[in-house]
């Protein structure tokens, strides 16, 4: 079963516009979250992270996401999107501490003028 | 803070060389730096967890001659791709954690991409 889900292989969205990115993890305990971006040809990007407490949790950028365990969700938002935005997404988690990083399969986003 | 470094950006190889590609932790210790490889419009997968001062740690699947890890420094993590072949063609990259705070979170370097011919 894939431990980290993101639904949507590629969004686009308007230049303006808000933005959610949804991602889905499969471990029942509360796991180690982070938000990656990637643009063409680059490294990885942390964007943000979540480990405990607040569960709205703000990054760079503009980012934020939202922790739900109900739902077993970390999705990704911003309020209006740039067209410098447009990468790649990754979710990524780790089960418990010291644990390695297991990356979704990435949302490509592109950004309309 | 938190900068991972990688050399070269790109390499071109005959089939049958070795290549090395570095990762480097500027201004931070990383006792700890792992290996991942990305094929195109795909994610990362884990290939080895590299140790300073020890051996790596490698991923099922990953062999272990064919990729040769060395960390002999707390900044400096090599990969080796021995005797490459086209099949080896890929994005690889590295990261490394803080050895101490948190020691969760991975920075990443800017990757390497890799052509065997």
């Amino acid at each position: 079963a894939q431990s980290v889900t993101q639904p949507d292989i590629h969004i686009t969205v308007s230049e303006g516009a808000s933005l959610e990115l949804r991602c889905n993890y499969s471990y029942g305990a509360t796991p180690y979250l982070f938000w990656y971006v990637q643009s063409p040809g680059q490294g990885l990007q942390l964007l943000l992270k979540y480990f405990s407490g607040d569960t709205l949790v703000q990054g760079i950028k503009g980012f934020e996401a939202e922790f739900k365990r109900s739902q077993s969700s970390f999705n990704l938002r911003k309020p209006s999107v740039h067209w410098s935005d447009a990468a790649e997404y990754f979710c990524a988690r780790k089960k418990s501490s010291g644990d390695k990083l297991t990356f979704g399969t990435g949302t490509r986003l592109a950004v309309r003028p | 803070g938190a900068v991972v470094s990688q050399h070269p950006s790109r390499v071109i190889c005959k089939s049958g060389t070795s290549v090395k590609i570095e990762c480097r932790s500027l201004d931070f210790q990383a006792t700890t730096m792992f290996w991942y490889r990305q094929f195109p419009k795909q994610s990362l997968m884990l290939m080895a967890t590299s140790n300073e001062g020890s051996k790596a740690t490698y991923e099922q699947g990953v062999e272990k001659d064919k990729f040769l890890i060395n960390h002999a420094s707390l900044t400096l993590s090599t990969l080796t791709v021995t005797s490459a072949h086209p099949e080896d063609s890929s994005f690889y990259i590295c990261s490394a954690r803080m050895p101490s705070g948190d020691r969760e979170t991975q920075y990443f370097g800017p990757g390497t991409r890799l052509l065997v011919l």
